[in-house]
């Protein structure tokens, strides 16, 4: 069974203090990783998709990376704006789902 | 521009009432349509897909239902809710690389 499990559930990071989130998958036949920002009351929104083991993405202060078990998403000098919970999620097979892991909570503090 | 909308954005219901949420997206045609639900402590769920009219496909047994009456219509329903049916709905399309969602129906079932 696919399974996607993100680690820590909750991170609480002092503005500027650069870390990461972890996202690690079992899969046959990984077609995409995912990764997607939640808002409280929102839905979530999309960041970057990653394809293959090795591959880099980056958009401002985010840098997600892949590796055939697991996904990093890095923060570098996160902004209190920067707080949210970050999804990670799948695409694997033929199915259309994505499966989800239940997330990170990231709390920045000025 | 092409965009998603979902309405309405909060819902109280009791149990064993009827329940209808409608998803509609502007500015494409012929989308892959997708209903998730995101309960409490858990990652997003995928309910229901749909790659064109009339055509609905579930994912996991349940006291839910999804009809596709027109291209850009997609919509949720149920005969009577239940207290675990409680959770965010999100309706969702493949938009470029990734899924994007709409803004989401809180339900709280009473």
């Amino acid at each position: 069974e696919d399974q996607v499990t993100q680690s820590p559930e909750a991170l609480r990071l002092q503005e500027g203090e650069s870390s990461s989130l972890n996202c690690s998958y079992t899969v046959s036949g990984l077609r995409g990783l995912f990764w997607y920002r939640q808002d409280p009351g929102k839905g979530p929104e999309f960041l970057f998709t990653l394809y293959s083991a090795g591959e880099e993405k980056e958009k401002e202060r985010l840098k997600a990376t892949l590796t055939k078990k697991e996904s990093f998403l890095h923060i570098t000098a996160p902004k209190p704006e920067d707080s949210a919970t970050y999804l990670c999620a799948v695409q694997a097979g033929s199915g259309y789902a994505l499966n989800f892991g239940k997330g990170t909570s990231l709390l920045v503090t000025p | 521009s092409q965009t998603i909308h979902q309405w309405p954005a909060t819902l109280v219901q009791p149990v064993g009432s009827p329940l209808s949420l409608e998803c509609t997206v502007e500015g494409t045609s012929n989308p892959n349509l997708y209903w998730y639900r995101q309960a409490a402590g858990r990652g997003l769920q995928l309910l229901f897909y749909s790659v064109g009219i009339g055509q609905i496909s579930s994912e996991v047994p349940q006291n839910l239902s999804a009809s596709r009456p027109q291209d850009r219509q997609f919509i949720l329903s149920s005969k009577k809710l239940l207290l675990s049916d409680s959770g965010f709905y999100l309706c969702a399309w493949i938009k470029g690389e990734g899924y994007t969602f709409g803004s989401g129906t809180r339900l709280t079932v009473v």
